[in-house]
């Protein structure tokens, strides 16, 4: 029951290094996203994707690529990483996007920028 | 105004307490509604659904009110391990879910 797993799960990194994220799913869903939380900010949409080879801007996209090119992996890079993206990042994924249709989160990764 | 807004609490209640939480949303047009939990340093997990009619799961109830534009859950009984952070969760059609920033939720013995 693997569902949504995210690698790596603890990740340090200097100001201006450049990381990805990955996000991979076993659930044939259709729709992925990743989110990032901050004290008193709650999720935030990054990006999202409603299938392969899609992607689409979120919320606070600045700073961050993504690429689905396999259906079941999202992958989120920071090219030149600032201390304001220190935060947690869960990437997420749904069978649908309307109705009453659940989200299923991945354990999260804790990034800290230096 | 944010499209989902919670009381961030905290409630602290002693255990066997009924609390209740609200959530209002701005989207005139959002369709489905959910409550989600996030226990601490863990990821959100779906609590339950928000139906039209309201509904019920145990000692968990959540309602509807879409002429003002919120919704609720009750947690009755209260137990210590009731203690998490609950998130309002909204979605307006084929885009992505919105959620709030949560509700922090302290059950004490």
């Amino acid at each position: 029951n693997a569902g949504v797993t995210q690698t790596p799960k603890f990740r340090v990194l200097k100001t201006g290094q450049s990381m990805t994220l990955l996000c991979a799913q076993d659930m044939n869903h259709e729709y992925m996203y990743w989110y990032r939380q901050d004290p008193g900010m709650g999720l935030r949409l990054i990006h999202y994707s409603v299938g392969e080879g899609t992607t689409a801007k979120g919320e606070v996209p600045d700073g961050y690529n993504v690429s689905r090119l396999k259906k079941q992996n999202f992958l989120l890079g920071l090219e030149s990483a600032a201390p304001s993206q220190t935060s947690v990042y869960f990437c997420a994924s749904s069978y649908r996007q309307s109705g009453l249709t659940e989200a299923f989160f991945g354990q999260g990764t804790r990034l800290t920028v230096v | 105004r944010k499209e989902v807004e919670q009381d961030p609490g905290p409630f602290n209640v002693p255990e066997g307490a009924t609390v209740a939480f609200n959530c209002t949303y701005s989207n005139s047009a959002s369709q489905s509604f959910f409550w989600y939990r996030q226990d601490c340093r863990k990821e959100p997990k779906l609590l339950m659904s928000v139906y039209s009619s309201g509904n019920e799961d145990g000692r968990f109830t959540a309602q509807l009110n879409r002429a003002s534009q919120y919704i609720s859950l009750l947690i009755r009984d209260s137990k210590l391990s009731d203690s998490a952070t609950y998130l309002c969760v909204v979605n307006s059609g084929n885009t992505p879910l919105v959620f709030g920033k949560g509700t922090r939720l302290s059950v004490i013995a």
